[in-house]
């Protein structure tokens, strides 16, 4: 079946440092979401891109979707402690608009 | 922006009974809703998919009988661990998809329900 690959699994950081995350799909994507999850949350929708290519800023934080519409990558500058937590990628495809999400990232910032 | 309240938060309950757990979308209409399970760190596991009237469908692996799905309304989705064990203890979570529109602002989820069977 479709898989949705995401590494690392786990990053340590100290504060200030950039972070990245990405992601492999195994087929191509209509779109590509990221999420962010604290430690004892549920997942909080970050953005989602659809066009090949596409790249979004919020603030810190960069999103890309390949051209092929495949893989996917989550950036971001400086970090801050407030950064913590997990990230995911979820890829969107099949019937209903179904979410295959990534083993996501676990990134923790040290001060 | 779209808001989903999902219920109980966390639940025990023995061996051997079921539990209903409540997703309702509280400011839009939900078509279609999905529950997922999520193992302490680690991703989200796609379940099921819930339409509204009619029959959910099930990822390969989910039993049917064991995770029973109802959504009986555009707001009101549900799903019952029947028959619990311990092995069914997780994190349940629901998401939903606003109706009439493309979804341009991500799915919504749930704040998710801790489950313990013991």
């Amino acid at each position: 079946g479709q898989q949705v690959m995401q590494i690392p699994q786990y990053q340590h950081v100290q504060e200030g440092e950039d972070f990245t995350t990405y992601c492999n799909s195994s087929t191509t994507l209509s779109n590509i979401q990221w999420y962010k999850q604290r430690p004892g949350g549920h997942p909080v929708f970050l953005i989602q891109l659809v066009k090949s290519g596409e790249v979004k800023k919020q603030k810190r934080l960069t999103f890309q979707f390949g051209e092929a519409k495949k893989n996917s990558s989550l950036h971001i500058t400086a970090t801050q402690t407030t950064d913590v937590g997990t990230y995911f990628c979820a890829g969107g495809a099949g019937g209903y608009n179904k979410l295959i999400f990534g083993a996501g990232t676990r990134l923790a910032v040290h001060p | 922006g779209a808001v989903v309240s999902q219920h109980p938060s966390w639940v025990i309950c023995k061996s051997g009974t079921s539990v209903k757990i409540e997703c309702r979308s509280l400011d839009f209409q939900a078509t279609t809703m999905f529950w997922y399970r999520q193992f302490p760190k680690q991703s989200l596991m796609l379940m099921a998919t819930s339409n509204e009237g009619s029959k959910a469908t099930y990822e390969q692996g989910v039993e049917k009988d064991k995770f029973l799905i109802n959504h009986a309304s555009l707001t009101l989705s549900t799903l019952t661990v029947t028959s619990a064990h311990p092995e069914d203890s997780s994190f349940y979570i629901c998401s939903a998809r606003a109706r009439d529109r493309e979804s341009n602002y991500g799915y919504t989820f749930g704040s998710g329900t801790r489950l313990t069977v013991v």
